[in-house]
């Protein structure tokens, strides 16, 4: 049974680096990529990088300068780190694995606020 | 990048009645389109994946169609348990973008 689940701070300075993390169970990370996808409150769903079976990664290049995303195969889990962090940053995070290059499981998603 | 124009917004439908949904790309993308439905404080969740290929344990009552630019969602005999907002996805080419998504409330 395919399971992925976020987990992180949920409440943030602006400034501050974010750190995620997304465990997984039911697959391998050598076998299937997991993107992270963020929602703003209330608003819809953006793509924000990927780490692929093989390990390289893909970023949307609005946060590319200030997003890495790496792993741990052997405790199946997934990174997310984001600098520099904004108000508008906040919202839900949530990692999916890929089948390809759709999403075919998700997480429950991490609601993370960014406010001083 | 691939731009997805998805309409319309929000649509108010009874029961019973038949839902369509339009997203529109700015680029060919072949049949590499997928549609997602996100219930009310829950994870999206991938209905129709690409080549309009229904996902397992999803009920026939949901279908798409479409081929390069153009992409139809439609949801025949509308059910109360249907209410949510729908995301169409492009997979053809980085960066992954969604529609803006369509908010479905049943009357």
């Amino acid at each position: 049974q395919v399971q992925l689940e976020e987990s992180g701070p949920g409440l943030m300075q602006p400034s501050e680096t974010l750190s995620l993390t997304c465990t997984v169970s039911g697959f391998s990370l050598t076998s299937n990529g997991v993107g992270w996808v963020r929602q703003p409150l209330g608003k819809g769903l953006v793509w924000m990088g990927t780490i692929w079976a093989g390990g390289s990664t893909n970023y949307n290049s609005a946060v590319q300068s200030r997003l890495s995303i790496s792993r741990d195969t052997s405790k199946s889990q997934v990174f997310l780190k984001m600098n520099s962090l904004q108000p508008e940053d906040t919202g839900t995070y949530y990692c999916a694995r890929h089948e390809y290059y759709l999403f075919d499981y998700w997480g429950q998603g991490v609601m993370v606020t960014v406010s001083s | 990048e691939t731009t997805v124009t998805q309409s319309p917004a929000s649509l108010s439908m009874a029961v019973g009645e038949k839902v369509s949904i339009s997203c529109k790309t700015s680029t060919d993308i072949d049949d590499d389109m997928n549609w997602y439905q996100q219930k009310s404080g829950e994870a999206p969740k991938l209905l129709i994946s690409e080549g309009n290929t229904l996902r397992p344990g999803v009920p026939s009552r949901f279908s798409s169609s479409g081929y390069g630019t153009d992409f139809v969602f439609t949801i025949n005999n509308v059910l109360l348990g249907d209410e949510g907002i729908y995301y169409c996805q492009q997979s053809d080419n980085v960066p992954f973008t969604f529609g803006s998504g369509t908010k479905l409330e049943i009357k």
